[in-house]
């Protein structure tokens, strides 16, 4: 079961820009985080947040969860060339079976 | 080095040949997870394990089995492998179900 779900698909900025990806999901969650992941590479977390949390930033990282509407946002500020890569949310069932979604590709171009 | 490790990385075989992907982290963590990523598809989870000798299906459990008879070690077993099984497959460890997972490098499979 498809649960997160991120929007766009693809993204494609200048460097020095903002990064704006979404993330929707269907049923109640217990935290919802973050990855990326390089072309063909391992995932690296970069930021959970719990569901009773509403923003939280990490350096040029900020997340925003908002379950009345079940979804999260992930800003990249001031982007980099180094940024581009394939960006996951991730939900957890209490526990049980981690969801991804299946990604937002980002190109930041010099 | 804290790392999750996965063998082999890449990996062609013909359909209907037994293979095993290993894995193996040493971070002394309580949960394991195998997923598989496809085109458009995103991760899907195909078996987790939340301790020793605890093991439950994902998402995808079908055409593949799982074992964790040791807390390091999380073995993907395909005994009949078939063309539809080809993906990059991830390893990932984590301290607890709800934590952050930390991934291997990938296996990459082609079965013929």
């Amino acid at each position: 079961s498809q649960q997160g779900e991120e929007d766009p698909q693809a993204l494609s900025i200048q460097e020095g820009e903002n990064a704006t990806m979404n993330c929707s999901y269907k049923t109640s969650i217990n935290n919802l985080q973050w990855y990326r992941q390089n072309s063909g590479r391992g995932l690296v977390h970069l930021i959970l947040i719990r569901s009773n949390e509403r923003e939280k930033h990490s350096g040029r990282l900020r997340v925003t969860l908002d379950t009345s509407k079940k979804s999260s946002s992930l800003l990249i500020t001031a982007s980099r060339a180094a940024d581009t890569a394939s960006y996951f949310c991730a939900t957890d069932n209490y526990g049980q079976n981690f969801v991804f979604g299946p990604g937002t590709r980002l190109s930041v171009l010099p | 080095e804290a790392q999750v490790t996965q063998n082999p990385r890449y990996l062609i075989t013909v359909t209907g040949k037994k293979l095993t992907v290993t894995c193996s982290q040493n971070m002394n963590h309580e949960y394991m997870s195998w997923y598989r990523q496809d085109p458009g598809l995103g991760l899907r989870q195909i078996y987790y394990s939340m301790n020793v000798e605890v093991t439950d299906k994902g998402d995808v459990p079908e055409g593949y089995k799982v074992s964790r008879k040791e807390k390091r070690n999380f073995p993907l077993i395909l005994e009949s492998p078939s063309p539809n099984q080809t993906s990059l497959y991830f390893c990932a460890s984590s301290l607890s179900p709800v934590g952050p997972q930390y991934f291997g490098p990938g296996t990459r499979l082609t079965v013929l």
